[in-house]
């Protein structure tokens, strides 16, 4: 079926030193979204993005929608230990609903 | 304030004593769903409501039921709990099936 794959599925981190995760779909997504849930929380929308090639930033994370929009990727810069949690994408692959991708769990070494 | 609030939080059960837990947003949405998360699986789908009286299945909804007779809720129905059911579920509402998505704080069930 209709698939949005993440990877990786761990991400451990020195304080400070930089993270991705990559986001990928079978299919053409009208959009991306990205939430982040801290340990023993829930997922909290962090930004959506349309159109093909966007790039947005908030502070330190940097999100990108590829050009076929069929891949997405954040990026984390100097990591903090308030960005500790998992990481999830999610796209719409056909009109229905939204599809999540396995999420990534980072975890930072102070 | 906007909310989607679930109960119970935290609930353990033994296997096939019906539980409902239930779902409420005061958003207006029309788009509701319930996901369950289990480690290294993510959030899988278990149902979800286009809107009042339409519910459709997700990618897990053996074991389960819903109904959306309202629009601001939505509970889960476990007929007949299994322990393979033991998993910590969220609710979600959005506007529209594709937008953002508010989540719960989780129902975490245990079932013996």
């Amino acid at each position: 079926g209709q698939q949005v794959m993440q990877i990786p599925q761990y991400q451990h981190v020195q304080e400070g030193e930089d993270f991705t995760t990559y986001c990928n779909s079978s299919t053409t997504l009208s959009n991306i979204q990205w939430y982040k849930q801290r340990p023993g929380g829930h997922p909290v929308f962090l930004i959506q993005l349309v159109k093909s090639g966007e790039v947005k930033k908030q502070k330190r994370l940097t999100f990108q929608f590829g050009e076929a929009k069929k891949n997405s990727s954040l990026h984390i810069t100097a990591t903090q230990t308030t960005d500790v949690g998992t990481y999830f994408c999610a796209g719409p692959p056909g009109a229905q609903k939204l599809v999540f991708g396995q999420g990534t769990r980072l975890t930072i070494n102070p | 304030e906007a909310q989607v609030t679930q109960n119970p939080r935290y609930l353990i059960t033994v296997t096939g004593k019906k539980l409902t837990v239930t779902c409420s947003q005061n958003m207006n949405h029309e788009y509701m769903s319930w996901y369950r998360q289990d480690p290294g699986l993510g959030l899988r789908q278990i149902y979800y409501s286009m809107n009042v009286e339409v519910t459709d299945k997700g990618d897990v909804p053996e074991g389960y039921k819903v109904s959306r007779k309202e629009k601001r809720n939505f509970p889960l129905i476990l007929e007949s709990p299994s322990p393979n059911q033991t998993s910590l579920y969220f609710c979600a509402s959005s506007l529209f099936n594709t937008g953002e998505l508010f989540f719960g704080e989780g129902s975490r069930l245990t079932v013996l």
